[in-house]
């Protein structure tokens, strides 16, 4: 049972224009979100995060958006980088551990 | 400063072998953790070490195992290795005892391991 979902393995955005990834949860009793990138042959760095108590965070070109009621939370990248190519992964705090999603591949566009 | 290593970067294995997976943290940290990543798959929880003792385990067979050193390096061991234990074992380390919100994982490149 999959409790973080991302449900696009892959998303291809023209350089300069806007990417938004998308990430489902399940479980309403997660408070903390964070987003991690990842590169190939490199392990995943921590990109932005998110508290329940808030709706955005923003951190430069990266804004985080969580919508509780339906158990949503999107990042915003704008505008697309070719540097921005990797996989994105969220993550929800859980009893001392993170529970991940499958990532997303995001292929930026010259 | 550096980061957190892993080694080997690669290992083969074959079925019922056992596999070592190494893992020193960035220095000052205390705690470490051991993840999976099966192809397709987000990161799989394994084991979380602070100060030398574990911490909390995810949901996997008691064949996987490790342990923390003094120094709070670490060491991962799969027993018995199966066909479907080959992933990428990404190893991360945090500062402080307890896994604090607003904490951030600092990870290693990984250690590729195929069983054969």
């Amino acid at each position: 049972d999959q409790q973080v979902k991302q449900n696009s393995p892959s998303l291809s955005v023209q350089e300069g224009r806007i990417s938004i990834l998308n990430c489902d949860y399940t479980n309403s009793m997660f408070d903390y979100f964070l987003w991690y990138k990842k590169y190939p042959a490199e392990g995943p760095t921590f990109l932005i995060s998110i508290s329940s108590i808030k709706d955005k965070n923003e951190d430069g070109r990266f804004t985080v958006f969580l919508n509780k009621s339906a158990k949503h939370l999107s990042l915003h990248i704008v505008p697309s980088q070719p540097g921005d190519s990797a996989v994105y992964f969220c993550a929800a705090d859980s009893n001392y551990q993170l529970i991940w999603g499958a990532g997303t591949k995001l292929i930026i566009k010259p | 400063e550096a980061g957190v290593t892993q080694s080997p970067t690669h290992l083969i294995k074959t079925r019922g072998q056992q596999a070592t997976l190494r893992c020193s943290p960035i220095s000052g940290h205390t705690s470490v953790y051991w993840y999976q990543q099966a192809l397709g798959l987000g990161l799989q929880f394994l084991l979380w070490y602070d100060e030398g003792e574990e911490r909390n385990r995810g949901n996997f067979p008691p064949r996987f195992s490790g342990r923390q050193f003094p120094n709070y390096s670490s060491e991962l061991n799969v027993n018995a290795l199966e066909l479907e234990d080959s992933a990428l074992y990404l190893c991360a380390s945090s500062p402080g005892q307890l896994f604090i919100l607003n904490e951030k994982l600092f990870f290693g490149s990984g250690t590729q391991l195929s069983v054969l």
